[in-house]
């Protein structure tokens, strides 16, 4: 199974700051079938960018999604107070479906 | 609008079965699918499997084969997850997610069903 690293475990900004989350892969990940989700304390999680770059309906144009084959990266541009949250990446090319081990994105 | 409403909080003893139903509505059930997703306390996201609402085929993790059993229900747009032989480290919130396709994107998720295990 295709294995997804993401770093740093835990990333300390302010609002206003640039937000960068890596996410790498063992193997290759088929066509950039790679997803971002976010989630918030008590909730469950939200698709964020599918497809490795494509926007998820009604997500801010401040989060975006790059990379193909073996890295990827979520960049949320501007932080907001309520983008201080989890953050998993997944991919859905091979199965069985794997999830990262998720970012911790906290206020500084 | 899209809404998966899951079945409240279950405490089980080990050894024990579990069901935990995901209730769809505001779109055409058989159009999509429904994986599992399992977060234990404090810790990440762990792939559980896949059932397609219109023709049933499932496809389960290896770590779940043999304990799991997916079904949907197209006259009440409900799906279920049983999962048994509980042991107190599948204590955890067991989510289902809609996807179009057993390999595809998870769109909307329910809100997460409390499954402890303790005697």
């Amino acid at each position: 199974e295709i294995v997804l690293t993401q770093s740093p475990g835990t990333l300390s900004l302010s609002p206003g700051e640039r937000a960068t989350l890596s996410c790498r892969a063992s193997q290759s990940v088929s066509s950039s079938y790679l997803a971002w989700y976010q989630q918030k304390r008590g909730q469950a999680p939200r698709l964020l960018i599918y497809g490795g770059s494509h926007r998820a309906t009604g997500i801010p144009d401040r989060f975006s999604g790059s990379g193909s084959g073996t890295d990827f990266t979520l960049t949320i541009s501007r932080l907001e107070p309520e983008d201080f949250a989890v953050y998993y990446c997944q991919q859905y090319g091979s199965s069985p479906v794997t999830f990262g081990g998720g970012t911790k994105l906290e206020i500084k | 609008q899209v809404l998966l409403v899951q079945t409240g909080a279950e405490v089980k003893e080990p050894g024990a079965s579990v069901e935990v139903s995901c209730k769809a509505s505001g779109y055409t059930f058989t159009n999509y699918g429904f994986h599992w997703v399992r977060q234990a306390p404090g810790q990440g996201l762990e792939y559980m499997g896949w059932i397609s609402a219109l023709s049933g085929h499932t496809n389960f993790a290896q770590k779940f084969q043999g304990r799991v059993t997916m079904t949907t229900d197209s006259s009440t747009n409900t799906a279920y997850m049983e999962l048994r032989s509980l042991r107190s480290d599948d204590t955890a919130v067991y989510f289902c997610a809609r996807s179009s396709s057993w390999l595809y994107h998870f769109d909307f998720w329910g809100q997460g069903t409390l499954v402890t295990v303790s005697s």
